[in-house]
This record gives C-alpha cells, structure tokens and sequence, in this order.
C-alpha cells in the first residue's frame, strides 16, 4: 500500500523554537518524498524534496528508510512559518499521494 | 503570467445544478491533474491526464467527468451537485508521468460550495 501519515493535525509553538512535522510513509520500492506548503487560502507550493537535499526557508527533512520516515525541521521557527504542510509520496503513476496536513502555528 | 490557473476561483450554487471548473497551464507540461480538498483540508488526487489521455481515476462518481481538449487545457464538469461535493478544487501539471514525472505546480484552488 502507498500510504502518508502525518500523526499531527496542528502543532504550536513559539516564535523561535524549534519545529519537527513528522511525517511516515509506506511504499515498497525506492520512495519519491516531498514536502509542501499551503499558506492561508493560497495555492500549494513545494517546499523541498529529499532527492535535492536541500534547505528551503531554513527547513530540511531526510529521509530515513529504516524508520520510513521524513520528518521536516526547521531550528528557529518564524510567524512566517504558519501554515499548512502536506507531505507527500510519489505514487506509481507519477501522481502525488499526501498525507493529511499539519497546520503549523507559530506565535509570537 | 500565472502557471497554472483556474476559474472560477469561487463558486457557488443550488444542489442538483451541473457545474464547470476550467484549467489551464501555460508550462508546456504534458500532465495534469485535478486534487481534492475537504473540509479538513484532505488532499486526494481525483484525475490525471497525460497527452490529453486520462491514465489515474480514483474512484470518483460518474457525475464527475473531466475533458483535456489539448494538452494545455483540463475542465471538470460535475452534474448534479450534492452537498458532499463541496470543497476546494486543485488543478495542478507537471512534466511526464509514472515514475518520470517533474515537479507539480498547482493552481490557486476553486472554492465550490453547494447549497
């Protein structure tokens, strides 16, 4: 089964703590994992995907395949931070299969 | 200038009532797609068309079809709107499929709501 979980709906914090969203996956086979942004009523966007390894607005993930886990991080949370974050996995026919959304909500 | 876009990005109208969302990408992608999001923002891949061919249909009633007049174009046309089917619609397209496939860019969402 392919299959995304994001145990957490909503996770706060304060303005300068750190953040983990933590997300799960269930794919036989060599994973596609991202993760992406949704900030209030505007369109998703990518925020970073593991195969680029990259650091997006001062978040990172890895991808632990012993764990099937890629959890997204960030050291020092901003208000800027607030929104929804979806993380997703390459289905087998390209489409992308989110999980449910963690609502970040960062506060001053 | 936008990406991907839809119209319109609010609708709403009388259960019973037949309904169209138009997509539109101007990225030269080959691949598109129409997402679903409930009220608790659950997002779930309804349709995808790949060089105007559909290749994914989740189990989503008949009352939905959608149309690909060429690559560049994806439309959603709902009969018989139920109160279930309100939610916010996502066009989204990228490059390639199946394990192939790029980046997806999304649009900006139509709200519908059903009355």
């Amino acid at each position: 089964a392919q299959r995304v979980t994001q145990p957490e709906k909503l996770l706060s914090v304060f303005k300068g703590a750190p953040v983990e969203l933590k997300c799960n996956y269930s794919y036989s086979g060599s994973p596609e994992l991202f993760w992406y942004v949704q900030y209030s009523r505007q369109r998703l966007q990518l925020l970073l995907r593991h195969i680029s390894r990259e650091s997006i607005k001062g978040f990172t993930a890895d991808l632990n395949k012993g764990e099937t886990s890629f959890h997204l991080k960030k050291p020092f949370a901003q208000e800027e931070d607030s929104a929804m974050y979806y993380c997703a996995l390459r289905g087998s026919q390209g489409n992308l299969i989110f999980g449910k959304g963690t609502k970040l909500s960062v506060k001053p | 200038d936008t990406a991907v876009s839809q119209t319109p990005k609010y609708l709403v109208t009388q259960m019973g009532n037949d309904k169209s969302i138009k997509c539109e990408q101007n990225l030269g992608h080959d691949t598109m797609y129409w997402y679903k999001q409930d009220s608790k923002k659950f997002l779930k891949i309804m349709f995808s068309y790949n060089n105007k061919e559909l290749i994914i249909n989740e189990t989503v009633p008949n009352r939905f079809s959608p149309k690909s007049p060429d690559k560049a174009h994806l439309n959603l046309h709902i009969n018989s709107l139920e109160l279930g089917d309100s939610a916010v619609y996502f066009c989204a397209s990228s490059q390639g499929w199946g394990r192939n496939t790029g980046e997806l860019f999304f649009g900006e969402g139509s709200r519908l709501t059903v009355l």
